[in-house]
């Protein structure tokens, strides 16, 4: 099994640019999330999904949107990237809701925004 | 804000002792889990234990949970250099819409 899969694994942009993040995964999970990752802050929640064609804001939204339009399918997308969203950025999956499961992560994906 | 915090940021010993992370957290929880992260690496999920749980083994791994103190430890024995790694703690918290929220971990080295 894979598990949890992210692309790609490293990004420069350029201020302003735009790019998607793919996560996917292979366990049948219904839940998936995309965290970023700083010094110093641990993970913060960015966007989640209950299921497929759902989302929902996490606690740091802005500047992100997300699709989930296949089951094993979460992407993160970035509009205009700002040096703010320079960051690690890992996705997740979990069977059940609520955290009644543990997350299975992906190998994360570094963006460095210049 | 981050639920969970853990406690000290950073801790180094030899190889063979035992070591110990705490996690405090604020509010009421349902659950709470601990997780690993090797450098470079995704997180790991280590070990689950509900709030109505005191105690839960896994191999060399010890995790309490203290609900009147919103506290939890996690206790890792006869530790390896492989072991090294950091340590988060995540709490599900009474009244979220099933999320974890992951505190800024304990980064754990061990001395060969």
């Amino acid at each position: 099994n894979a598990g949890v899969t992210q692309t790609p694994k490293f990004r420069v942009l350029k201020t302003g640019q735009s790019m998607t993040l793919l996560c996917a995964q292979d366990m049948n999970h219904e839940y998936m999330y995309w965290y970023r990752q700083d010094p110093g802050m641990g993970l913060r929640l960015i966007h989640y999904s209950v299921g497929e064609g759902t989302t929902a804001k996490g606690e740091v939204p802005d500047g992100y949107n997300v699709s989930r339009l296949k089951k094993q399918n979460f992407l993160l997308g970035l509009e205009s990237a700002a040096p703010s969203q320079t960051s690690v950025y890992f996705c997740a999956s979990s069977y059940g809701a609520r955290g009644d499961y543990g997350y299975t992560f992906g190998s994360g994906t570094r963006l460095t925004v210049v | 804000s981050q639920q969970g915090e853990e406690d000290p940021q950073a801790l180094s010993i030899q190889e063979g002792e035992n070591a110990t992370m705490n996690c405090s957290y604020k509010t009421s929880i349902n659950n709470l889990q601990w997780y690993r992260q090797n450098s470079g690496r995704g997180l790991v999920h280590l070990i689950l234990i509900r709030s109505n749980e005191r105690e839960k083994h896994s191999g060399r791994l010890r995790v309490t949970l203290d609900t009147s103190k919103k506290s939890s430890s996690l206790l890792i024995t006869a530790s390896r250099a492989a072991d090294t790694a950091s340590y988060f703690c995540a709490t599900d918290y009474s009244g979220s819409a099933r999320q974890l929220t992951f505190g800024s971990g304990t980064q754990l080295t061990v001395l060969p």
